[in-house]
Order: structure tokens, then sequence, then C-alpha cells
């Protein structure tokens, strides 16, 4: 099945980029995704990318898909307080099922 | 357009005692999903529903976990009896398979503490 892993922790700078990386197992999946937890609240679905493209941009968010090398990653330019979340990756396994990571705790300092 | 709705947020229950969790999914959404989120993890789907049938239960505990979507819309979770293992976050999604991404969209999730 899917096996979806991230690193767990990030420290980053207000105003600099953050870059959160993702590993998947399963070649055929066909969409990912990057979703954001903040306390206490829900996931908000932040972007995703089909699995036939290797980069999409969405205002501060980037996401990149290197498909031979099944690793994901997402690029948060001029990171905010704000940002300071849990971030999850998904993609989708054989069966159409969505499959998360661990997560990656963003903090951001001052 | 509303999301998804969730209730309670929290509950605390002893062990052996039961619960039930409460999903409004997106207006027309047909796809409705339940997840198990175990802090420092990832959610896991517990199931997944099309309109009013069940289309994934491969990973509910069956044997003290149920769900039901009677009318296709609003959709329970229930926990009889709960143990220590079930303290979690429980996620309701939906999604509207209208397009190809399928994308799902969370509710708030209800903390469950089980003492």
């Amino acid at each position: 099945g899917e096996d979806v892993e991230q690193s767990l922790f990030l420290s980053v700078r207000e105003g600099d980029s953050s870059v959160i990386n993702c590993t998947y197992t399963d070649s055929s999946s066909t969409y990912l995704y990057w979703y954001k937890q903040e306390p206490g609240a829900g996931l908000q679905l932040l972007t995703y990318i089909f699995s036939n493209m290797d980069m999409k941009q969405d205002q501060r968010l980037t996401v990149l898909l290197n498909k031979k090398d099944k690793h994901l990653s997402l690029r948060i330019a001029d990171t905010q307080t704000g940002d300071s979340a849990i971030y999850f990756c998904a993609a989708t396994d054989s069966w159409g099922k969505l499959q998360f990571g661990a997560g990656t705790q963003v903090v951001v300092t001052p | 357009e509303a999301g998804v709705a969730q209730s309670p947020r929290y509950k605390i229950i002893e062990k052996r005692q039961s619960v039930a969790f409460w999903c409004n999914p997106i207006s027309g959404h047909a796809t409705l999903y339940w997840y198990q989120q175990i802090l420092g993890q990832g959610p896991k789907l517990l199931i997944q529903f099309q309109n009013n049938g069940v289309v994934d239960d491969s990973q509910l505990p069956k044997d003290r976990f149920s769900a039901e979507r009677l009318k296709g819309v609003d959709s329970t979770l229930k926990i009889q009896p709960a143990k220590l293992e079930d303290s979690a976050v429980y996620l309701c999604a939906s999604s509207s398979r209208t397009t190809s991404t399928d994308t799902q969209y969370f509710g708030p999730g209800t903390r469950l503490t089980v003492l």
C-alpha cells in the first residue's frame, strides 16, 4: 500500500522561504495534496497537483513534483507567523484512497 | 458556501461508555468520510460513504465502531464501548466527485478523550 513520509519539524525565520518535503511509494498516485492544520482545527486544503505536472504555483505557494523519485515539496515564500501550523502531505493510493503523512510542524520565528 | 459541520467539538468520557459524533457535509457532496487522527499522526480513514451506501469500511473496528448515513446527507459515527486507545480527533470530510480531483474538504473535528 501507499506509504507517505515527511520530516517532522521545520523552524523558519519570518520573511524567509520554507520548504517542506514529502516522499511517497505508490507510483500510481494520481493526485497529491498539501493540507494545513492549525491548533484545534480541521485540515484546510492548501493546494494539490496532478501527477502529470511537475510544478504548480499559487500565490506564495509552489508545489514541485518529481515523479521519478516520488518526491513532493511545498515551498512557502515570505513565510509569516500565520503560517505556523502542521502541514500534511497526502497521496491517492491505487484504490483512490487518500493516504496521509504524519505531518510537518512548521514554527515561524520573528 | 458553508463548510463541513461537526459536533460536538470536544467530548470526554470514561472507558466502556458510549459516544456518538455527528457530521453534516457540504451541501451537494455525495461522498462522506470519517477519519481518526491520533495525536502526532496523520488522519486514517475509518469509513467512506457514497450517498447512503458504504464504499469502504475496511479500517473500521466493527466490534465497537459503527456509522450510518441514512438519508445520504448527515452521518453519525458511534463508539460502543470506548477504549483508552480511541482517544483521538475524529474528522469528517466530504467531496463532490463531480470533478476528477475528488478533493476532500474537512470539518473542524471532534476531540475525544477517553479516561
